[in-house]
């Protein structure tokens, strides 16, 4: 089945720092990819949808500059939070899907604790 | 705009069955997702349903869809202790670019 890798798994670090967070699909062409941000004992909220070589479409509320999203490859999308802060913290799900009616395959999350 | 509904939480024994029930607001979906979520993983897909179709069974999962009461149910046959986990309906409809409305999870519980 189809396998999409969220990496890493966790990640710490203090105030102020920018993190990335890669998602990539492993065994298909990941035309479109999704980012979502979970908080605890809460349902997913998407942030945003990228299209492969295009600029993400963000989710009202979502900050643009705040939440950096590239998608440059059918394979690999990611999600760069700059100068990151504690209110930032929560764990972030990527899902991809090609270009057929296929359902939205999902990494495992990245967990992320600004100190 | 849309809205999607579950019961918060369900306790079943093991080797009962499980209905997880959604209901849904917007009556231009196309797909309906079930997906499963163990704690601090991703969303594992477990099976779909097109909107012009009614029921759909894969192995112990049957999904049931009453259109007309914007309804959907996931029931679980001979439920087990590893079908603990959160369960997470999902529309996806036209217009909305590819994108899925989650429900709000049901925290599904199996106890010996």
């Amino acid at each position: 089945g189809a396998v999409v890798s969220q990496h890493p798994s966790w990640v710490i670090c203090k105030s102020g720092t920018s993190v990335k967070i890669e998602c990539r699909s492993l065994d298909f062409q990941a035309t479109t990819m999704f980012w979502y941000r979970q908080f605890p004992k809460q349902s997913l909220m998407l942030m945003a949808t990228s299209n492969e070589g295009s600029k993400a479409t963000y989710e009202q509320g979502v900050e643009k500059d705040k939440f950096l999203i590239n998608h440059a490859s059918l394979t690999l999308s990611t999600l760069t939070v700059t100068s990151a802060h504690p209110e930032d913290s929560s764990f972030y799900i990527c899902s991809a899907r090609d270009n057929s009616n296929q359902p939205q395959h999902f990494g495992d999350g990245t967990r992320l604790s600004i100190l | 705009g849309e809205d999607v509904e579950q019961s918060l939480f369900l306790s079943v024994r093991e080797g009962d069955s499980s209905v997880i029930n959604c209901t849904y607001t917007d009556s231009s979906s196309t797909y309906l997702y079930w997906y499963k979520q163990e704690p601090g993983a991703g969303l594992q897909l477990l099976t779909y349903i097109f909107s012009n179709m009614d029921m759909k069974q894969d192995q112990r999962l049957t999904v049931l869809l009453n259109k007309k009461d914007k309804h959907l149910s996931l029931r679980i046959a001979d439920t087990q202790t590893g079908d603990s986990a959160i369960y997470f309906c999902a529309e996806r409809f036209t217009g909305g670019g590819n994108k899925l409305t989650f429900g709000t999870g049901t925290q599904l519980k199996v106890e010996l």
